[in-house]
């Protein structure tokens, strides 16, 4: 079974532009999680879909937003990005979020110049 | 906030066993003790996860203690391939979309 698949790998933006991320979870998974890591802050949960529904989300301003589509694949968008964003973005996928264990992609690398 | 306390490094010789403990003392009932790892700027992979039986695969052990308030990681022989961060995580099961809360974790550096 392929694993979870994020696109692109690598990034550069400038400050105030707006990105969009991609990630197509495992054949069968249902939920998308996405995270965002940075060296200061570590893991962070920024939200996760399920069946196209957001159903838990972290502490991240809104400028940070997602959706999923009906294909399961999710995607996150940034807006008026800061400089501060930059970080590697993590997608996890499970079969439905709740009993089943998450598993990773290899990431989005985001740099804000 | 996580609910778990690992050490921040450790070294372990290669071909020797690793053993990462955990602590996690306030662990409800129904939270499974889950360990990550992840090798530098990759996404976190998945080891093991346990209640409270002692559980097995081709990756590693895992040893929870029978009052569940702490456990310990096990890499059998460890190789320069283990060289990672890892993650200690508590969740439950039973909320869904409950999200995982992840901490600093344990640098493992395992040395030639």
């Amino acid at each position: 079974k392929a694993g979870v698949t994020q696109t692109p790998r690598y990034l550069i933006k400038t400050r105030g532009q707006q990105v969009t991320l991609s990630c197509s979870p495992i054949s069968g998974h249902r939920s998308v999680s996405w995270y965002q890591q940075t060296p200061g802050q570590g893991l962070q949960f920024l939200f996760e879909y399920f069946s196209e529904t957001q159903r838990n989300k972290g502490n991240f301003p809104g400028r940070f937003s997602g959706r999923q589509f009906s294909n399961s694949r999710s995607e996150m968008n940034v807006s008026t990005l800061e400089l501060g964003d930059s970080a590697l973005y993590l997608c996890a996928s499970s079969w439905d979020g709740g009993s089943e264990t998450q598993y990773f992609g290899p990431g989005t690398r985001l740099l804000v110049l | 906030d996580a609910k778990t306390t690992q050490p921040t490094s450790m070294d372990c010789a290669e071909g020797r066993a690793a053993n990462l403990p955990c602590n996690h003392s306030t662990i409800s009932g129904n939270e499974y003790v889950y360990w990550y790892r992840q090798i530098h700027s990759q996404g976190p992979q998945y080891i093991i996860h346990g209640l409270k039986n002692n559980e097995t695969n081709e990756m590693a052990s895992l040893i929870i203690t029978e009052d569940r308030k702490s456990s310990t990681l096990i890499l059998p022989h460890a190789t320069l391939r283990d060289t990672a961060v890892y993650y200690c995580i508590v969740r439950a099961q039973d909320n869904y979309g409950q999200n995982f809360v992840f901490g600093p974790g344990t640098r493992l550096s395992v040395l030639p």
